[in-house]
């Protein structure tokens, strides 16, 4: 089993809809956790971090649930511009163990 | 601005080569780190350091060395002994374990 997993993808969506992506994590000792967006050969750029009481940013909401070891992404009224793959970043042991799930690919059409 | 410089963006290596990948930040961050990123894939951590003149060995550390001699850069080499250097290589660097990794632009090498 993989450390960090993640929807497979790709999601193709047109504009406006609202798109979910699951990421679950294998180590319980696991303590910070992230989603990061990534352009295609460019680098990731934080898009937010996740915290246990859930926490929202515009469009995107982040849920992270410790029970059953798993974060997730929800984008609301998604744009053209929301195209790109979402990862699921985990840290612990420290900090300094990060683990990058595989990546979601996201399409949005018009 | 702070942020994270790499260079070069595109690196050629020749078989048989060591080449060298530049990594400098001026957001006075304590940890670096070195991933490597293949298509499809996620990133991978080659190696990090957490503070000057210490680093460790991440999880495909082989065929690959670091330095760490200023806070500001972690120079990466790329050893002969790695057969399949082809992958867009990403430096980050961090405020300690902890905090969020800020990215590097990245370079993409690939073997003539």
């Amino acid at each position: 089993r993989k450390e960090v997993e993640q929807d497979p993808g790709p999601f193709n969506v047109p504009e406006g809809a609202t798109v979910a992506f699951n990421c679950t994590y294998s180590n319980s000792a696991s303590q910070s956790f992230f989603w990061y967006r990534q352009d295609c050969r460019k680098e990731p750029k934080l898009l937010m971090s996740v915290y246990s009481s859930g926490n929202e940013d515009g469009r995107f909401t982040a849920q992270l649930n410790r029970a059953s070891q798993y974060i997730s992404l929800l984008i609301r009224d998604s744009k053209l511009s929301d195209s790109a793959t979402y990862l699921c970043v985990v840290r612990g042991d420290g900090g300094f163990k990060t683990i990058f799930g595989a990546g979601t690919r996201l399409f949005v059409k018009a | 601005d702070g942020g994270i410089t790499q260079s070069p963006k595109y690196l050629f290596r020749k078989e048989g080569q060591n080449v060298t990948l530049s990594c400098e930040q001026n957001l006075n961050h304590d940890a670096m780190y070195w991933y490597r990123q293949d298509p499809g894939q996620g990133l991978r951590l080659i190696y990090y350091s957490q503070i000057v003149n210490d680093f460790q060995k991440g999880d495909i550390a082989e065929g690959y060395s670091v330095s760490r001699e200023k806070k500001e850069s972690f120079p990466l080499t790329v050893t002969s002994a790695q057969k399949n250097p082809t992958a867009f290589y990403l430096c980050a660097s961090s405020r300690s374990g902890g905090e969020k990794l800020f990215f590097g632009s990245g370079t993409q090498l690939s073997v003539l």
